[in-house]
């Protein structure tokens, strides 16, 4: 079973840093692109972040390009994403992806982990 | 960046309803369409990629169709467990795969 796992949310200032992990398991990790998806509560989503399957291209919106940087580990079958200069428009629910193969789309979503930028 | 809009933001529907939603692209995205479903308080999930294919395991009554900027996603019988947000994606224009603003079912 597919299941992907975020942690690392929380609240933090402006200005402040965070880290988000997601530990991915029932499946080859290595062999899917994965990213980030987020969404402020009541409005749409965003595609933050996204990296290939060897982490040898990574994708960003423009809002968050040289702010946030996402890596990961096959070795741990971990997805992060590293979050820095943080903006109260940051504040939303942060998901985990998968995107399937064959096709750009992501077939699979973690439960997701709130961020709070706040004083 | 490639821009996508969905009709009507919310609709009122009844159980057993043929619904119709509709999401365009600011240019031709070929077939690189997917939509989701969204309930509250639920990550998305996806219901169809490519425009028409259907996702394993989701019901027949959910189809799409389109191509270049204009799609639709039907339900053909409205159920019970159908009333959700559902938004559409281009992964065409990568990397920013981005979504339309949604359309809510209630």
């Amino acid at each position: 079973e597919v299941q992907l796992v975020e942690s690392g949310g929380g609240l933090v200032q402006p200005g402040g840093s965070l880290r988000l992990s997601c530990a991915a398991s029932g499946f080859i990790f290595s062999g899917h692109w994965m990213g980030w998806v987020r969404q402020v509560p009541g409005k749409g989503l965003v595609c933050v972040s996204r990296i290939k399957s060897d982490g040898s291209i990574t994708t960003y919106a423009d809002s968050v390009k040289g702010r946030f940087t996402i890596s990961r580990d096959n070795a741990k079958n971990t997805l992060y994403l590293q979050m820095n200069r943080l903006r109260g428009e940051d504040t939303a629910v942060y998901y985990c992806v998968r995107e399937q193969r064959g096709f750009p789309g992501f077939d699979f979503w973690g439960q997701g982990t709130p961020v709070t930028v706040s004083s | 960046d490639i821009q996508m809009t969905q009709s009507p933001s919310s609709l009122s529907a009844s159980v057993g309803d043929r619904v119709t939603l509709t999401c365009r692209a600011s240019q031709s995205i070929n077939n690189y369409l997917n939509w989701y479903q969204q309930k509250p308080g639920k990550a998305p999930n996806l219901l169809i990629y490519a425009a028409s294919s259907l996702q394993s395991g989701v019901p027949s009554r959910f189809s799409g169709s389109g191509s270049g900027t204009e799609f639709i996603l039907t339900i053909s019988s409205l159920q019970p467990e159908d009333f959700a947000t559902y938004y559409c994606q281009q992964s065409y224009g990568s990397p920013r795969f981005t979504f339309g603003p949604g359309t809510k079912v209630d």
